[in-house]
């Protein structure tokens, strides 16, 4: 079946430094993948919609030149965080979904996440 | 915009039993769908069930069925004879089924809810 992978799966870095994780679509393209923050026993909170060849789409509250995300192909979506801080330490989720542009597939793939630990 | 609930934090059950968790959602839609999801301790996302809004029959998965009640807006998951397994965290999640608009493709998640299974 389709697999989404995250990499890294575990990174530290220090404060004030950029990080970057990739969500990768491995037999399929993904016009639109989505990018989530989860705190520790909590939800999933949707932090912006990535859509191949142009601008994410950003939820209210999330500091869009802080959370650079880059949908540069059909296979490949990346956050960057810039300028990391401790407070943005936190458990990164990232799903792709398997329909074509302007429709919704059936079935919504997710990575297997990303610990980022900022020291 | 969406709002999905999860009212039991944490709940417990004896192996080989039965347990129902509980959720209910906000929207008004008439085209959607609902998902749970299980969480285990790796963190991966692991889908356990999906339901079309259009359809009035409940989805079933071996040991797992919703009682999908879309009046009242409540989509709870049973699962029959509970395995250790079984233990995770479960969220529920709702899914836009219509065509543009800003929560297209969006899955808004519940607050979860931790699964224990005693042995």
């Amino acid at each position: 079946g389709a697999v989404v992978s995250q990499h890294p799966s575990r990174v530290i870095c220090k404060s004030g430094t950029s990080v970057k994780i990739e969500c990768r679509s491995l037999d399929f393209q993904a016009t639109t993948m989505f990018w989530y923050r989860q705190f520790p026993k909590q939800s999933l909170m949707l932090m912006a919609t990535s859509n191949e060849g142009s601008k994410a789409t950003y939820e209210q509250g999330v500091e869009k030149d802080k959370f650079l995300i880059n949908h540069a192909s059909l296979t490949l979506s990346t956050l960057t965080v810039t300028s990391a801080h401790p407070e943005d330490s936190s458990f990164y989720i990232c799903s792709a979904d398997s329909g074509r542009q302007g429709q919704l597939g059936n079935t919504i793939y997710f990575g297997e996440g990303s610990w980022l630990t900022v020291v | 915009a969406q709002t999905v609930t999860q009212s039991q934090p944490e709940m417990s059950v004896q192996e080989a039993e039965t347990v129902t968790l509980s959720c209910t959602y906000d929207t008004s839609e008439s085209d959607y769908y609902l998902f749970w999801y299980k969480q285990p301790p790796s963190r991966q996302m692991i889908l356990v069930i999906r339901q079309e809004a259009y359809k009035q029959q409940n989805a079933t998965e071996n040991r797992f069925s919703v009682n999908f009640q879309k009046a009242a807006k409540s989509f709870s998951l049973k699962i029959s004879d509970s395995q250790l397994g079984d233990a995770a965290m479960y969220f529920c999640a709702y899914r836009s089924a219509g065509a543009g608009g800003t929560s297209y493709g969006k899955l808004t998640f519940g607050q979860g809810t931790i699964l224990t299974v005693h042995p």
